[in-house]
């Protein structure tokens, strides 16, 4: 199993692009998220997933678009990149929220100049 | 959107020493989770508690979810350098599907 996997793992981008980040899984999880971490602030929820072709927001969702076509996949759309964009972005899966492990990628750093 | 506020946002300390990091809401939370993550990676899930009240011992961690589930804690005995990382707690919501990080405390263990 490769369990969640992200790419790129680093990009650096021009504001005002566009640009897709990957996130797939192999664990057959109904449930994935989108996070981004910044300094002193832990992880928020940008986007999440509770199975294919089902998706909601979180509590920073302004600047981003999700799908999810498939169980194995969840990508995220930056639509016109800012500086303020500039972080680090984990996708997790897990079988459910309540109770159960999520597991993390190893994160794309993005940085928009 | 429930909060979590961790404390402290950093600690030093000597190898040998006990450490504790809290993690406090006003909400009430069906479950708390703690994970640790290294420089460059994702975070790793350490527990998981679900009762209030409930203790769970992982080697030198212990974790305690407070009896209103609100609140957790996290004690490290005799911190070693491998203790070394980002402990983040998170907390899933009574009713949906969102999972709440709170901020984060960095450990650092000097040899």
């Amino acid at each position: 199993n490769a369990g969640v996997t992200q790419t790129p793992k680093f990009q650096v981008l021009k504001t005002g692009q566009s640009m897709t980040l990957q996130c797939a899984q192999d664990m057959n999880h109904e449930y994935m998220s989108w996070y981004r971490q910044d300094p002193g602030m832990g992880l928020r929820l940008i986007h999440y997933s509770v199975g294919a072709g089902i998706t909601d927001q979180g509590e920073v969702p302004n600047g981003y678009n999700v799908s999810r076509s498939t169980t194995e996949d969840f990508p995220l759309r930056l639509l016109s990149a800012a500086p303020s964009q500039t972080s680090v972005y984990f996708c997790a899966s897990s079988r459910a929220i309540v109770g159960y492990e999520q597991y993390f990628g190893p994160g794309t750093r993005l940085t928009v100049t | 959107t429930q909060l979590l506020e961790q404390s402290p946002q950093f600690l030093s300390i000597q190898e040998g020493e006990n450490l504790t990091v809290y993690c406090n809401s006003s909400s009430v939370f069906s479950s708390l989770q703690w994970y640790r993550q290294e420089p460059g990676e994702g975070p790793v899930l350490l527990v998981t508690v679900v009762t209030g009240g409930e203790v769970k011992k992982l080697k030198r961690l212990t974790f305690q979810f407070g009896d209103a589930r609100k609140d957790s804690s996290l004690h490290i005995t005799a911190a070693q350098p491998g203790d070394t990382g980002l402990y983040l707690c998170a907390g899933a919501e009574a009713a949906g599907n969102k999972l709440t990080f709170g901020g984060g405390t960095r450990v650092l263990v000097k040899p």
